[in-house]
Parts: structure tokens; C-alpha cells; sequence
């Protein structure tokens, strides 16, 4: 099994310019969730999708806006890049929404 | 409001010694605890997790952790460091939102390193 699978891994774009990041999980999970890494801050939620279908806000929704596919597929898009959304982006998938999380390779994004 | 504390932001210790890596919690009942490992460009796994079972709970590659209520910790421990232990760790609270949405909080991490 592959787990969790992030496109592309880096990725690097001037401020305005759009680009939409991607994730799959074989794991037949039902959630799915984007995270953001900055340095010591942890990982904070972006968005998050309960189950196929539905999608949420989470802690720092401003400027993304994502697309749950299919069970597989979870998206993320960046509209309008700035330079405030360089960061480390991680795809996360659970069974349910009370499970264990995983976490895919993440993709390094910088907007200049 | 749930919230997770790491005392120590890096930690070195030589290889065969032990490793401590402090993690105080905030809830306002009975948690679910996790800790993550993140080598270098790599993404998050998971070591082990607390879910009000035993607690002193063993994870992958040697780590426990052991969960102590009156003092709000989970620190996470091995007794003899290996140099690939070298990572960055996350000690993480899952909380429950309404809806049953499954939250995690995350620590703002501990980088290990290990030397000869």
C-alpha cells in the first residue's frame, strides 16, 4: 500500500499565481485533512472532510480553498498566492473521524 | 480549551544513552494523546497513542510513553538512543468538536539529535 500520497513535492510560485495541490489515500479512509507546518508552530488545520462529500473549516482556512474528489482525493487550491502561505503542506486521512490519523510526505511550497 | 506543551524545544543526547522528551497536556477531560515522529523531509508517523487504557503505553522502534493524570504529562521516553532516533517529535491531544469531528493539536515539537 502506498498510504497517503502528496503532488507535487516542491513547488515554488510568484505572489498571485494559483496552483492546486494534491492528495490520495488507498486506505478506503473516509476523512481526509490538510495541515500546514511553519517552523515551531506545529501543525495547524487548514481543512478537513469528514467523510465524501462534505468539507469543513478548520483552524487557518483564509486563502485555500479545497475539493473532495471521490473518497480518494483531496484537494487543496491556493487562488491567489502570497508570500504568508509559504509553508510545508501535509494531507492526512483516517478511517473515521475519531481514528488514528496518517500522514502523507508533504509538499514544500514557497511563494516568493 | 484543550493545548499541548513541549517543554523542550531541541535535545541532544549520545548514542546508548536515554532520551526524555517532556509533553505537558491542557484538557478538560480524559484525552487522547499521540506522538508523532517526523525524520527530514519526510512526513508524520505515528509512534504510539494513549486512549484511557493502560497507561504506560509502548510504541515502534523501542519508545513509551507513560500518561500521568495528576501531573498532565505524556513524555515520551527510550532507553538507549540509536542514531536514526534523530527527528523531530510531536506530542499531539486529539479533541472532539461537535459533529464528532476528531481535531488534533499539536506540540510545537521537540528535534532530537543524537550523536556518536
Amino acid at each position: 500500500n502506498a498510504g497517503v500520497t502528496q503532488t507535487p513535492k516542491f513547488q515554488v510560485l510568484k505572489t498571485g499565481q494559483s496552483m492546486t495541490l494534491q492528495c490520495a489515500q488507498d486506505m478506503n479512509h473516509n476523512s481526509m485533512y490538510w495541515y500546514r507546518q511553519d517552523p515551531g508552530m506545529g501543525l495547524r488545520l487548514i481543512y478537513y472532510s469528514a467523510s465524501e462529500g462534505t468539507t469543513d473549516k478548520g483552524e487557518v482556512p483564509n486563502g485555500y480553498n479545497v475539493s473532495r474528489l471521490n473518497k480518494r482525493e483531496f484537494s487543496l487550491r491556493l487562488e491567489s498566492a502570497a508570500p504568508s502561505q509559504t509553508s510545508v503542506y501535509f494531507c492526512a486521512s483516517s478511517e473515521a473521524s475519531l481514528d488514528t490519523q496518517y500522514f502523507g510526505p508533504g509538499t514544500r511550497l514557497t511563494v516568493l | 480549551a484543550q493545548s499541548v506543551t513541549q517543554l523542550d524545544s531541541h535535545v541532544s543526547v549520545s548514542e546508548g544513552t536515554p532520551v526524555l522528551l517532556r509533553c505537558n497536556y491542557s484538557s478538560s477531560y480524559s484525552p487522547s494523546l499521540f506522538w508523532y515522529v517526523q525524520h527530514p523531509n519526510k512526513g508524520l508517523q505515528l509512534l504510539l497513542k494513549y486512549t484511557s487504557a493502560a497507561t504506560l503505553v509502548k510504541g515502534i522502534n523501542g519508545f513509551e510513553a507513560e500518561f500521568k493524570k495528576s501531573e498532565t504529562s505524556f513524555h515520551l521516553t527510550k532507553p538507549s538512543a540509536h542514531m536514526s532516533d534523530a527527528a523531530e517529535y510531536f506530542c499531539v491531544v486529539r479533541t472532539l468538536i461537535m459533529g464528532g469531528y476528531n481535531k488534533l493539536i499539536f506540540g510545537a515539537g521537540t528535534r532530537l539529535a543524537v550523536h556518536p
